[in-house]
């Protein structure tokens, strides 16, 4: 059973363009979501995350934003670039000290020059 | 310096086969991650471990035994390998606490073939 469902799988846009990867989830004792980006033989990094206390975190070109009574969550970036060529996962943590990440399935994003 | 290094990174084996992955962290973090990425990106947590006690132990196969010498090393052996043991496995460090235990540092992973 898939916690946090992410989509789409895939994506291509052009340079400059804004993809945005949308993730939802269940489980209200979710406290936490993070975004890792995950370049081809590399393990994920985390990107950004935000708390669902606020609807929206912006760092740099990256913005997440929150829709807490939606149960849903998702990534924005804004002028794209070749560069942000790379699966991205959303991932969501139960609070209670609880260390389990549960992460979505993942998105390839293509960014044509 | 690698803060989470996984060795070996590729490891090409036959079936029924026992084998092992060993990861160390020089960031200090009171706690290891054992992922696996399935062919589809799938990232699925298989065992947790804090300072060397087992935490998080999701339904893995009995063929899968980590082992945490110590807070700064948790490794993986596993027996009798099947074909579906083929995948990407990722090591994975953080410190725990508030504020803290939720950013994850990811090795680059062992790509693990089972012939």
């Amino acid at each position: 059973q898939q916690q946090v469902k992410q989509s789409p799988q895939s994506l291509i846009v052009q340079k400059g363009g804004i993809p945005i990867i949308n993730c939802a989830y269940e489980n209200t004792a979710f406290d936490y979501f993070p975004w890792y980006q995950q370049f081809p033989g590399k393990g994920p990094a985390l990107l950004i995350a935000i708390r669902p206390d606020v609807s929206e975190k912006k760092e740099g070109r990256f913005t997440i934003s929150f829709n807490k009574s939606a149960k849903q969550f998702s990534l924005h970036i804004m002028d794209s670039q070749p560069g942000d060529s790379a699966t991205y996962f959303c991932a969501a943590r139960a609070g209670g000290g609880s260390e389990k990440l549960v992460f979505g399935k993942g998105t390839k994003l293509t960014v044509n020059p | 310096d690698t803060a989470v290094s996984q060795t070996p990174k590729y490891l090409v084996t036959q079936m029924g086969n026992d084998k092992s992955i060993k990861c160390e962290q020089n960031l200090g973090h009171d706690t290891m991650y054992w992922y696996k990425q399935d062919s589809k990106k799938f990232l699925k947590i298989m065992f947790s471990y804090n300072n060397k006690e087992l935490i998080i132990n999701e339904t893995v196969p009995n063929r899968f035994s980590p082992k945490s010498p110590d807070k700064a090393h948790l490794n993986l052996h596993i027996n009798s390998l099947e074909l579906g043991d083929s995948a990407v496995y990722f090591c994975a460090s953080s410190q725990s606490g508030q504020g803290f235990g939720e950013k994850l540092f990811f090795g680059s992973g062992t790509q693990l073939s089972v012939l």
